[in-house]
């Protein structure tokens, strides 16, 4: 599976939108983007998922590049309780897991 | 949907005992993860069943680790001989087998949190 990148740490202010990058540059053509996010002393909770077209649901909005070699989620208006480690993972499509990086510690400040 | 439920919640046992945890995956799910985490790193990928067969194992899964799932329903991880540095969040996650190029989210459980005095 692809690799990827993401910044260590973020920080946003509360009501704003967060925009959280990830690089994938070797993603394949069958290789799926995926993110969740991991609250403290909970398990990861799966937030979209998409392969070439932007995709929004209740949650965030994941946007993709055309290359497919990068994508950022968007938490439209952060609050507290969106504080949390976020993960940017490359899934193939013919296999199961998933292959968890270090994440995005993202801080949301009153 | 009740989610996917992981029992004991925190268990603290002494070195060289033996420790077994209990995942009830999503109903109609089909395969079920384990993985382990430790504090201030991502989860790694330990080993996944689809139905009752245990498909692919790490090599994080030394030989004291053991997993079962009997009838392709509920799952058991046993570590024998616990050592220290088998402290750890361990998570369950369970997943429908997708169909065509699809494959369908991991739902993930709040783990068993261990310690090993």
């Amino acid at each position: 599976d692809a690799k990827t990148t993401q910044p260590p740490s973020m920080d946003c202010a509360e009501g704003r939108a967060a925009n959280l990058p990830c690089n994938h540059s070797t993603i394949s053509g069958n290789e799926y983007v995926y993110w969740y996010r991991q609250i403290h002393s909970q398990g990861p909770q799966y937030i979209i998922h998409g392969l070439k077209n932007n995709e929004t649901n209740e949650m965030a909005s994941l946007i993709i590049t055309e290359d497919r070699k990068s994508s950022t989620l968007i938490l439209p208006h952060a609050t507290l309780r969106d504080t949390a480690v976020y993960y940017c993972i490359v899934r193939s499509n013919s296999w199961g897991k998933l292959q968890f990086g270090a994440g995005t510690q993202v801080v949301v400040t009153p | 949907d009740t989610g996917v439920s992981q029992d004991p919640r925190h268990k603290i046992t002494k070195r060289g005992q033996n420790v077994t945890f209990r995942c009830d995956p999503i109903s109609e799910h089909n395969r079920l993860y384990w993985y382990r985490q430790t504090l201030g790193q991502g989860p790694e990928f330990l080993t996944y069943f689809q139905n009752e067969a245990q498909l692919e194992k790490s090599r994080l899964l030394s030989d004291r680790f053991s997993a079962e799932r009997p009838k392709g329903s509920f799952s058991t991880l046993e570590i024998q001989r616990t050592e220290q540095g088998d402290s750890a969040m361990y998570l369950c996650a369970s997943s429908r087998r997708g169909t065509g190029p699809y494959n369908s989210p991991l739902h993930f459980g709040n783990g068993t949190r261990l310690t090993v005095t």
